[in-house]
C-alpha cells in the first residue's frame, strides 16, 4: 500500500498561468514533507518543504501548502515557466529519516 | 561543496561479475543513502547509514551489500546480479538532526545494466 500517492501521473499548463501538484499521504506519524524535481538522466533536486508545525510554505515562485487533516499537500508554480517541465516527486519523513516518495507527477509547461 | 558524486555514471555486468558502486560527499552529512529507481518509478530505499553505522536495510537481496568506509563515502558492492537489478541506482545525504531541514541532496545516479 503506497504511503505517499500523487494520483496524476501528468498535467499540462501552460506558461504563465498557475501548476498545482498535488499528493496524499497515509501515515499520519509523517512529520516532514519534501518535493523534489527531476529532470531525465538526473537524479532528483530538492525543491521546497513543509514541517507539519506549518500550513504554507513559500519560496520564489514555488509555495507548498499542508492540510494535516485531510492529508493532503500541494505544490503551487506560479507563474510556471518552460523550464519546470520536470517529474515532480513528492516525499515525506517521520523524524527526518526513512524519507517515502510518492510515483511521481510529469508535469509539462507549453509555451 | 554541495554536490554528492556518483560514479561510474554507466556501468554494464554480467551476471557472475562483482563491481561496485561509489558515492561521495563532502557537505559533513552523517546520513547517507541507496535509492533504487526503475524507468517511470519512484526512487525506492534501500540501505540509510547513518554516523557510518548500517540504520536501515528494506529486505534488500544479500547480493547488494553496501559499505561505508568513512562519513563521506559509501559504496554498493554488487555480485551475483539478475536481470531485473537493472536501474538507476541513486546516492543521497542529509543531516541526521531531527530539528533540520532533513532534505536530501541526491546524485546524478549510476545506471546499473545487468546482462
Amino acid at each position: 500500500d503506497q504511503q505517499v500517492k500523487q494520483n496524476s501521473p501528468s498535467l499540462s499548463v501552460q506558461e504563465g498561468r498557475i501548476s498545482i501538484l498535488n499528493c496524499d499521504y497515509t501515515n499520519s506519524m509523517f512529520d516532514y514533507f519534501l518535493w523534489y524535481k527531476k529532470y531525465p538522466a538526473e537524479g532528483p533536486t530538492f525543491l521546497i518543504s513543509i514541517s507539519s508545525i506549518k500550513d504554507k510554505n513559500e519560496d520564489g515562485r514555488f509555495t507548498v501548502f499542508l492540510n494535516k487533516s485531510a492529508k493532503h499537500l500541494s505544490l503551487h508554480i506560479v507563474p510556471s515557466q518552460p523550464g519546470d517541465s520536470a517529474v515532480y516527486f513528492c516525499a515525506a519523513s517521520a523524524q527526518g529519516q526513512n524519507f517515502v516518495f510518492g510515483p511521481g507527477t510529469r508535469l509539462s509547461v507549453l509555451p | 561543496d554541495t554536490e554528492v558524486t556518483q560514479t561510474p555514471k554507466h556501468l554494464v555486468m554480467g551476471m557472475t561479475n562483482k563491481k561496485s558502486l561509489k558515492c561521495e560527499q563532502h557537505m559533513g552529512h552523517r546520513a547517507m543513502y541507496w535509492y533504487k529507481q526503475k524507468a517511470k518509478k519512484p526512487p525506492e530505499l534501500m540501505f540509510v547509514y547513518s554516523y557510518e553505522k548500517l540504520s536501515i536495510n528494506e529486505s534488500v537481496p544479500s547480493r547488494f551489500s553496501p559499505e561505508c568506509p568513512n562519513s563521506s563515502l559509501l559504496n554498493l558492492h554488487l555480485h551475483a546480479l539478475q536481470p531485473e537489478d537493472s536501474a538507476l541506482y541513486l546516492c543521497a545525504s542529509s543531516q541526521v538532526k531531527r530539528a533540520n531541514t532533513g532534505e536530501l541532496f541526491f546524485g546524478e545516479g549510476s545506471r546499473l545494466t545487468v546482462l
